[in-house]
């Protein structure tokens, strides 16, 4: 089965330090990766989208990618009260979806705690 | 740019009852949209694909005679949970394909959601 992992957490970060999320995924085949980020009793919030290898930056988000080794990470630099939320990692994959469309397959998140 | 709105945001209902749910592309033509959902403490489960003027592409186990979508226009797309039962309560989101940021490759965009509860 295809699968997306995340490392649940909490991960706990003082603020101004970099935080540093993970997440692997199973299927060799995927072509797009993304980070949401999600506060309780809301809906996602794209953060930022990774299609090639390396590193993608846009202010202080940074995505990783290295999919020999099925990996996406993403570093917040001087982290933020804010920035307290749960972070989902998404895979867009055909294989993943049964109807063949590309709809997201989503890691269960990283809940991130920035402490003031 | 590229906003999406949902409506209902929170919706109680009385089980065998149905509930319609819409999602809009406010800003930007949407041919295809995502329907998930999402149970307290997990992540979210695409439901089905919904593809304007075509039928809804339903993902295994989710049973497209209960959760009926229509995607009559560029804009809209509903779900309809018919005969909603208490195990049906969750948090439905939808999600609109669109522009990607700086002109890249297409990207989902989420609506609010819509909190669902059936007693």
């Amino acid at each position: 089965q295809k699968e997306v992992e995340q490392n649940s957490g909490p991960l706990s970060v003082p603020e101004g330090a970099i935080a540093s999320l993970n997440c692997t995924y199973s299927d060799r085949g995927s072509q797009s990766f993304f980070w949401y980020r999600q506060y309780s009793g809301k809906s996602p919030e794209l953060i930022m989208s990774i299609y090639s290898n390396g590193d993608k930056e846009d202010g202080r988000f940074t995505a990783q990618l290295n999919k020999a080794s099925q990996y996406v990470s993403l570093l917040i630099r001087d982290s933020q009260p804010s920035d307290s939320a749960t972070y989902l990692c998404a895979v867009n994959g055909r294989m993943y979806s049964g109807g063949g469309a590309d709809g997201l397959t989503f890691g269960k998140g990283t809940h991130l705690i920035i402490q003031p | 740019g590229a906003v999406v709105s949902q409506h209902p945001s929170r919706v109680i209902c009385k089980s065998g009852t149905s509930v319609k749910i819409e999602c809009r592309s406010l800003d930007f033509q949407a041919t295809t949209m995502f329907w998930y959902r999402q149970f307290p403490k997990q992540s979210l489960m695409l439901m089905a694909t919904s593809n304007e003027g075509s039928k809804a592409t339903y993902e295994q186990g989710v049973e497209k005679d209960k959760f009926l979508i229509n995607h009559a226009s560029l804009t809209l797309s509903t779900l309809t949970v018919t005969s909603a039962h208490p195990e049906d309560s969750s948090f439905y989101i939808c999600s609109a394909r669109g522009p990607g940021r700086g002109g890249g490759t297409d990207t989902q965009y989420f609506g609010p959601g819509t909190r669902l509860t059936v007693l």
